[in-house]
């Protein structure tokens, strides 16, 4: 069964510091994508990055950039000199290609809360 | 184009009164999933369609959640009755049919708060 793991459940840093989001999975599929949404107070989903498993070059979008090593099954995420609207709940998820209808599975969320 | 539309936004009642939530995908999309976000945790999937027909309803609560996609495009959720428990914040989502290298999109929510 998939599982994804985000152990740190709130972090709180002060404006221009860097962030680092960790996000263990667990699968049996040998194919597999991962993501990461933000959820700002508003609520909604909102979609930053989508990895499959043979990708492991790792990026960087403008303040944002990505570790994805499946040596230790982990896509951690980095936000750069952050800034108060990257105040949000952060989940990573994993979707299995075998599962059924490959459904997402998510983490229990890193609630980041960036300070002026 | 448009994104996934939910209704309401909003919505309270008391226990053991039923609710439904509308879900109305992005056209086109073949698949679409209803998740359950309690406050603090993350979404948690309760049930998928594929068109008309379910995929997986393995984690809905059956002897009071029920969900339905008539003419696989919109799709309503009921609970009835509703416990405390229920409270939470209700995802639909769609995506394109075929493979998994295609984005989900999620809908705005529905919180429902039962008292």
């Amino acid at each position: 069964a998939q599982k994804v793991t985000q152990a740190q459940t709130e972090i709180s840093v002060v404006e221009k510091e860097d962030v680092t989001l960790d996000c263990v999975y667990e699968t049996r599929d040998t194919t597999y994508y991962l993501f990461w949404y933000k959820q700002p107070p508003s609520g909604e989903l909102v979609f930053l990055i989508r990895r499959n498993s043979f990708d492991e070059q790792n990026e960087i979008s403008g303040r944002y950039s990505w570790n994805f090593q499946k040596s230790t099954s982990s896509f951690n995420f980095t936000i750069t000199a952050s800034q108060v609207v990257d105040s949000a709940v952060y989940f990573c998820a994993l979707s299995e290609a075998r599962a059924a209808g490959n459904k997402l599975t998510f983490g229990g969320g890193t609630r980041v809360l960036v300070k002026p | 184009e448009a994104g996934v539309a939910q209704s309401p936004r909003y919505k309270i009642i008391e226990k053991r009164q039923s609710v439904a939530f509308w879900c109305n995908p992005i056209s086109g999309h073949a698949t679409l999933y209803w998740y359950q976000q309690i406050l603090g945790q993350g979404p948690k999937l309760l049930i998928q369609f594929q068109n008309n027909g379910v995929v997986d309803d393995s984690q809905l609560p059956k002897d009071r959640f029920s969900a339905e996609r008539l003419k696989g495009v919109d799709s309503t959720l009921k609970i009835q009755p509703a416990k405390l428990e229920d409270s939470a914040v209700y995802l639909c989502a769609s995506r394109p049919s075929g493979g998994y290298d295609y984005g989900y999109t999620f809908g705005s929510g529905t919180r429902l708060t039962v008292v």
